[in-house]
């Protein structure tokens, strides 16, 4: 079946450092969504990718979506105490409305 | 953050026992979806919803079952919990008329153990 996954599982960083999670998919995606998870909450959505090699930004984060359609990162510059938390990637399933999300990428930043 | 609330937050019981969790919104959203998350597993899809009384099962269904009467109430019953179901359990919605990526609005999740 359609498999989700990402690397690494975990990432411990000194802050200020830069950090990267790499998604791919076992199929190609029509889209993919992110999403962060602080310690103790829920996720919460972060932004979607749709068109092929496509970049988008927000302040110190950058995303990307593979020109194939089957990978995905998240790349944060300069991290920060306040970056810390499970960064998930997902993508659609037979139907747009469901997900198949990867298994997450927990970033720890040290002070 | 979304209207969504679930109860209990928290629940303690015993192997055997049947549990209900209850997803509430107050947006009107048309999906609602129940997922376990597990260290290592991420978010795995149980059951989901597309409209009142029209349910389908996800990737990790067996022993669960689902119920949705009305749009704004989801509830997820463990009919004889086992210790395997020890997890905690996030409600989410979406809905097409909603933003430009049809995302996932989580609840705050319940912490379920099964002894």
């Amino acid at each position: 079946g359609q498999q989700v996954m990402q690397i690494p599982q975990y990432q411990h960083v000194q802050e200020g450092e830069d950090f990267t999670t790499y998604c791919n998919s076992s199929t190609t995606l029509s889209n993919i969504q992110w999403y962060k998870q602080r310690p103790g909450g829920h996720p919460v959505f972060l932004i979607q990718l749709v068109k092929s090699g496509e970049v988008k930004k927000q302040k110190r984060l950058t995303f990307q979506f593979g020109e194939a359609k089957k990978n995905s990162s998240l790349h944060i510059t300069a991290t920060q105490t306040t970056d810390v938390g499970t960064y998930f990637c997902a993508g659609p399933t037979d139907s747009s409305y469901k997900l198949i999300f990867g298994s997450g990428t927990r970033l720890l930043v040290r002070p | 953050d979304a209207g969504i609330t679930q109860s209990p937050r928290h629940k303690v019981t015993e192997t055997g026992t049947p549990v209900t969790l209850r997803c509430h919104q107050t947006e009107n959203h048309r999906y609602m979806y129940w997922y376990r998350q597990d260290p290592g597993h991420g978010l795995r899809l149980i059951h989901y919803s597309y409209g009142v009384k029209d349910t389908d099962k996800g990737e990790v269904s067996d022993g669960y079952s689902v119920s949705r009467s009305k749009t704004e109430d989801f509830l997820l019953t463990l009919e004889s919990a086992t210790s395997s179901q020890t997890s905690v359990y996030f409600c989410a919605i979406s809905d097409p008329s909603v933003g430009a990526a049809n995302e996932q609005f989580f609840g705050p999740g319940t912490r379920l153990t099964v002894l």
